[in-house]
């Protein structure tokens, strides 16, 4: 069965404190793996599509890696304004549908 | 450009009652899909349309809910009688289909039943 598990469930930083948020996958014939920031009282915002392991991508403080197991958000020196929650989703086998994690809340406190 | 639109954005009924929710996907966009997110089970894929065929309603949890597409520009999710167990964020999101497509997210429709 195809799981995505996130972890933690929330993370509270310092401003300018970097860390990271782990997704690990266990899915049959990746395809994609994605990032979206949620805030509240919004619909998820599209940050970043990997494909393969080794794969990096970046975006502003931002910067997301792919294993053949798990996906790291890396987040440098972060701003009160990256406070939002985090999902990873995974697009898998013949099917264009995403299946999401439960996400990570992330707190950053000036 | 204009992103996703869903209407209403707030929805609030008393059980046994009809709720249609509605979507406007990006336009030329080919794939539309309806979620619901709750605290307890996150976001959740209801049923999703390529080209607006449903391809995939394992989701929609009973017969109570329904889902049509009756063209590339309008969906409408549909709950028939609701139940307070229906409370929830139903969003509706739209991609281009290709082997890899990001869906882009619209604001959401926060639905309380009574």
């Amino acid at each position: 069965e195809d799981q995505v598990t996130q972890s933690p469930e929330a993370l509270r930083l310092q401003e300018g404190e970097s860390s990271s948020l782990n997704c690990s996958y266990t899915v049959s014939g990746l395809r994609g793996l994605f990032w979206y920031r949620q805030d509240p009282g919004k619909g998820p915002e599209f940050l970043f599509t990997l494909y393969s392991a080794g794969e990096e991508k970046e975006k502003e403080r931002l910067k997301a890696t792919l294993t053949k197991k798990e996906s790291f958000l890396h987040i440098t020196a972060p701003k009160p304004e990256d406070s939002a929650t985090y999902l990873c989703a995974v697009q898998a086998g013949g099917a264009n549908n995403l299946f999401f994690g439960t996400g990570t809340r992330l707190t950053v406190i000036p | 450009d204009a992103g996703v639109i869903q209407s209403p954005r707030h929805e609030v009924t008393e059980m046994g009652q009809e709720v249609t929710l509605r979507c406007k996907p990006i336009s030329g966009h080919n794939s539309l899909f309806w979620y619901r997110q709750t605290m307890m089970r996150g976001l959740e894929l209801l049923i999703y349309f390529n080209n607006n065929v449903p391809i995939d309603d394992s989701g929609m949890p009973e017969d109570r809910f329904s889902a049509k597409m009756p063209n590339a520009s309008f969906s409408t999710l549909k709950i028939q009688p609701s139940e307070p167990r229906d409370s929830a964020v139903y969003f509706c999101a739209s991609s281009f289909r290709t082997s890899y497509n990001e869906q882009f997210f619209g604001p959401g429709t926060r639905l309380t039943v009574l």
